[in-house]
């Protein structure tokens, strides 16, 4: 069972809009979520988080938006730079066993274009 | 400062071998964690450890095993090599107790 989804699995946007993706969970036992950008032939990078007891968080262009009631979380990057484009994954961490385990979506291919 | 470094970076096997991964994390962090991604799919998370010790297991078969060194760094092990687990195999560390956890670049394995 997919516990994070990413049900776009590609958006294209305007060098100088906003893109916006998001992510949903099933499982409210997540109390952390996070963002991570990957380049092919890379590992993936970190990018933003947000904890469960929050609904935003803001770091220069990103800004992750949480609605723990609907079990929603989105990123926003503004404005979008063609640099930007790459495959963004959703991951969210799951307490249950004393581990720090994350549960990452499908992911969502970004392009943004000149 | 270094990143997460892994090794090798590419690497075949042929069905039935065994394979070993490396993995050494960012100064001063000491947990490790080992995923696994597919083509299409998000990374799926096989083992963490901490101060050498388990704390999570994957829901990965007894043919994949794991462990830390006291200098921090950590190897995977997988035995009995299926074509199913050709997959790019990444690493992540982080200092422990906290959520943010920094990726190596992958070792792609390949398996024949």
């Amino acid at each position: 069972d997919q516990q994070v989804k990413q049900n776009s699995p590609s958006l294209s946007v305007q060098e100088g809009r906003i893109s916006i993706l998001n992510c949903d969970y099933t499982n409210s036992m997540f109390d952390y979520f996070l963002w991570y950008k990957k380049y092919p032939a890379e590992g993936p990078t970190f990018l933003i988080s947000i904890s469960s007891i929050k609904d935003k968080n803001e770091d220069g262009r990103f800004t992750v938006f949480l609605n723990k009631s609907a079990k929603h979380l989105s990123l926003h990057i503004v404005p979008s730079q063609p640099g930007d484009s790459a495959v963004y994954f959703c991951a969210a961490s799951d307490p249950q066993g004393g581990s720090e385990k994350l549960v990452f979506g499908k992911g969502t291919k970004l392009t943004v274009n000149p | 400062d270094a990143g997460v470094t892994q090794s090798p970076t590419h690497l075949i096997k042929t069905r039935g071998q065994h394979v070993t991964l490396r993995c050494s994390p960012i100064s001063g962090h000491k947990s490790v964690s080992w995923y696994q991604q597919v083509l299409g799919q998000g990374p799926q998370f096989i083992f963490q450890y901490y101060e050498k010790e388990e704390r999570g297991r994957g829901n990965f078969p007894d043919r994949f095993s794991a462990r830390q060194f006291p200098n921090y760094s950590s190897e995977l092990n997988v035995n009995a090599l299926l074509l199913g687990d050709s997959a790019l195999y990444l690493c992540a560390s982080s200092f422990g107790g906290y959520n943010e956890q920094f990726f190596g670049p992958g070792t792609r394995l390949t398996v024949l």
